[in-house]
C-alpha cells in the first residue's frame, strides 16, 4: 500500500519553461492537497482539490499556476513560464477527507535556472 | 499575527537531554499535527491530535484545547532526533504550519 507518490524527485528547469509536477494520492483517498515550501521559509498552502474539482484555490499565485486532479491518475501542478522565485520544493498530501489523517508525498523540488 | 506560533525557533542540546517544542494557535481547530522533516527530506507526520496526550517510542504530544496549546516532548534525545519539527493545525480541510524549530542534538 504505497504512500503519496509524487514525482519526479528533483527538476530543473530553465526560465520561461513549463513545470508539472505529479503526485498520486494514498489508496483510499480522494481529498489532494498542495503545499510549496520557498528556501529557508515555512510551508504554505496552494490548493486543494477532490476529484474533478477545485476546492479552495486561495493559495495559488494568480497567473502561470493551475492544478488539476482528473477523474483518472494523478494530480498535476502546473507551473508556466517558471521564474527564479518558483524555485521551491512542492509537497503533496492527501487525506480521506475525515480530518483524522494527512499523509505527505516525498516533495518535488524545483529548480529554475 | 502568525495563527501558529511555535518556540523556540532553534533549539541545540547534548544527547539525551529531554526536549520540549511547544505550539501556540489563535484559531479554532477540528485537529492539530505535529510533522518532522529532515534535512533536504520529506515530511513526516508524527501525531494528530485532537485532544489529550499520544505517545509514539519516545515522543510524546499533548494538546490543551482550552488553552489552544500543544507540546511535543522528545525523551531520550538522539543525534538521529535532529531535524525540524512542523506544527500544522487544520482550522478547515487545509493545514495552517507554524514556521517549524529546528533542533540539533549534539553527541
Amino acid at each position: 500500500n504505497a504512500g503519496v507518490m509524487q514525482n519526479p524527485r528533483h527538476l530543473v528547469r530553465r526560465r520561461g519553461q513549463e513545470a508539472r509536477l505529479r503526485c498520486s494520492p494514498m489508496k483510499g483517498h480522494s481529498h489532494v492537497y498542495w503545499y510549496r515550501q520557498l528556501p529557508e521559509e515555512g510551508l504554505k498552502f496552494m490548493v486543494y482539490l477532490q476529484k474533478e474539482n477545485i476546492i479552495d484555490e486561495s493559495g495559488m499565485p494568480k497567473e502561470r499556476f493551475s492544478a488539476e486532479f482528473p477523474k483518472e491518475g494523478p494530480s498535476i501542478l502546473r507551473i508556466q513560464q517558471v521564474v527564479r522565485g518558483d524555485s521551491a520544493a512542492y509537497f503533496c498530501a492527501s487525506s480521506d477527507g475525515t480530518g483524522l489523517g494527512y499523509t505527505f508525498g516525498s516533495g518535488t523540488r524545483l529548480t529554475v535556472v | 499575527k502568525n495563527e501558529v506560533e511555535q518556540s523556540p525557533q532553534n533549539l541545540t542540546a547534548q544527547e539525551g537531554e529531554f526536549i520540549t517544542i511547544n505550539c501556540s494557535y489563535s484559531v479554532g481547530i477540528s485537529a492539530l499535527h505535529w510533522l518532522q522533516q529532515h534535512p533536504g527530506g520529506g515530511i513526516v507526520s508524527l501525531f494528530m491530535l485532537s485532544s489529550g496526550k499520544k505517545k509514539h517510542g519516545r515522543l510524546i504530544a499533548t494538546i490543551n484545547i482550552q488553552e489552544k496549546h500543544s507540546s511535543l516532548h522528545i525523551t531520550a534525545s538522539h543525534p538521529r532526533d535532529s531535524a525540524v519539527y512542523i506544527c500544522a493545525v487544520t482550522p478547515n480541510e487545509k493545514l495552517t504550519f507554524g514556521t517549524g524549530t529546528r533542533l540539533t542534538i549534539i553527541p
